[in-house]
């Protein structure tokens, strides 16, 4: 699976678009980007995922460009309760329930 | 749906005592993993089951045992503490499902080990 750099941390105001970078300049054809999040010690949260195509639903959307090598995910009215940490991880077509997590990206979000 | 549990939710180990971590999920799913967070670190994954009788290694597997004899349940044995393993343990479980699809990954609530 394809290795992905995110910054390390990010602010939001309140009510604002927070929108969350990650480059995979390695993502093969066949690879998906997923995003997930952890909010304090809980266990990570699945938000969204893509091939190529943008994706959108209830918690977010998913831009992936058009060479594949980077994507943006937007919340796109955050709140406090969107603090957390943000993983983007790349992976496979051939599910075995494997996840590679980086470090991901503190997003703060400031009232 | 309980979903993913996991117990105990703490525990504190000597150096050399061991310990199974309990996973159990009650959605069916073929596929389950457990991982570990140490401070200010992403989840690494320690080891992962495709199905009943049937595991395999992750990123850091040293010092650990897994089996898989239900679609229920994963535990994770300690054989024998170590310092280094003091860390929060996550359990995760997801359905097979097609190429492309969601296939998230459901984490349970973690159990938080130290090892004196």
């Amino acid at each position: 699976d394809a290795k992905t750099t995110q910054p390390p941390s990010m602010d939001c105001a309140e009510g604002r678009a927070a929108n969350l970078p990650c480059n995979h300049s390695t993502i093969s054809g066949n690879e998906y980007v997923y995003w997930y999040r952890q909010i304090h010690s809980q266990g990570p949260q699945y938000i969204i995922h893509g091939l190529k195509n943008n994706e959108t639903n209830e918690m977010a959307s998913l831009i992936i460009t058009e060479d594949r090598k980077s994507s943006t995910l937007i919340l796109p009215h955050a709140t406090l309760r969107d603090t957390a940490v943000y993983y983007c991880i790349v992976r496979g077509s051939g599910n075995t329930g494997k996840l590679i997590f980086g470090q991901g990206t503190t997003l703060q979000v400031k009232p | 749906n309980a979903g993913v549990t996991q117990t105990p939710k703490f525990q504190v180990l000597k150096t050399g005592q061991s310990m199974t971590l309990q996973c159990a999920q009650d959605m069916n799913h073929e596929y389950m993993s457990w991982y570990r967070q140490d401070p200010g670190m992403g989840l690494r994954l320690i080891h992962y089951s495709v199905g009943a009788g049937i595991t395999d290694q992750g990123e850091v597997p040293n010092g650990y045992n897994v089996s898989r004899s239900t679609t229920e349940d994963f535990p994770l044995r300690l054989l024998s503490a170590a310092p280094s393993q003091t860390s929060v343990y996550f359990c995760a479980s997801s359905s097979s499902g097609t190429s492309g699809s969601r296939n998230e990954q459901f984490f349970g609530p973690g159990t938080r080990l130290t090892v004196l």
